[in-house]
């Protein structure tokens, strides 16, 4: 069956760049979502179709996916960034990756 | 403004039905115009899909549970419900309802689904 793999951590300093990948067998031909869960909250949608922003989502949050790899691009990190972020996709089923834990020092 | 609300018992007994309510306020669940679906999630852990509906047409569960869980429908309270039955421990989990998008890529064929809005989850424990 379809996975989803994620790195479990990543740090990031603050102000820098943050890049969480998501892999998956060709997952460039399926359309990635991606969200952001803060501790003891409910996740939150933060890119959709791989690379677009939902209403309210900063632009130093974006997306790109191709051939085995999408990622998610925090640019600018700040310490409200630190959360577990997840990717989905559909395969016959909604399918999440396993999540990874964003530290930003 | 769209809200979900989830509720139900916060303690359930092994090998009887855990259920759940989400009551949706700033929208319509049988609007047909998204789906509508539960997604859980074990302490420490990551997200699982349960399963999904569409007000009129299907119903789909994930494979995995799909034995065990039935989604449910009441539009004159504009509610939707989960019975996941026999449960274990390994049904201990924060248990979120969700607003779903969908679309459909005629050239392709493919469907995309994903969720836009959250509830903000309830904690079912199972323990005897």
């Amino acid at each position: 069956s379809y996975e989803l793999t994620q790195p479990l951590s990543v740090s990031v300093a603050l102000g820098q760049t943050a890049r969480i990948t998501c892999g998956g067998n060709n997952v460039g031909g399926k359309n990635v979502h991606w969200y952001q869960q803060k501790p003891g909250q409910a996740p939150v949608l933060v890119i959709y179709r791989d690379s677009n922003r939902p209403s309210g989502i900063p632009e130093r949050f974006s997306g790109s996916n191709s051939g085995n790899t999408a990622t998610l691009t925090i640019s600018r990190a700040q310490a409200g960034d630190e959360a577990d972020y997840y990717c989905q996709v559909w395969d016959s089923r909604v399918l999440f990756g396993g999540g990874t834990r964003l530290t930003v020092l | 403004q769209l809200q979900l609300q989830e509720s139900g018992p916060g303690l359930v007994k092994p090998s009887e039905t855990l259920s759940l309510t989400c009551t949706v306020s700033g929208d319509s669940i049988s609007s047909r115009s998204y789906y509508w679906g539960w997604i859980r999630q074990p302490p420490g852990r990551g997200l699982e899909w349960i399963g999904s509906f569409y007000y009129g047409e299907s119903t789909y569960y994930n494979p995995s549970l799909q034995s065990r869980v039935t989604i449910s429908v009441d539009t004159s309270k504009n509610q939707f419900s989960l019975n996941l039955s026999s449960v274990t421990a390994a049904d201990t989990a924060v248990y979120y309802c969700a607003r779903q998008t969908f679309y459909y890529y005629d050239t392709s064929g493919y469907w995309e689904y994903y969720f836009d809005s959250w509830g903000q989850g309830t904690l079912v424990t199972v323990s005897s």
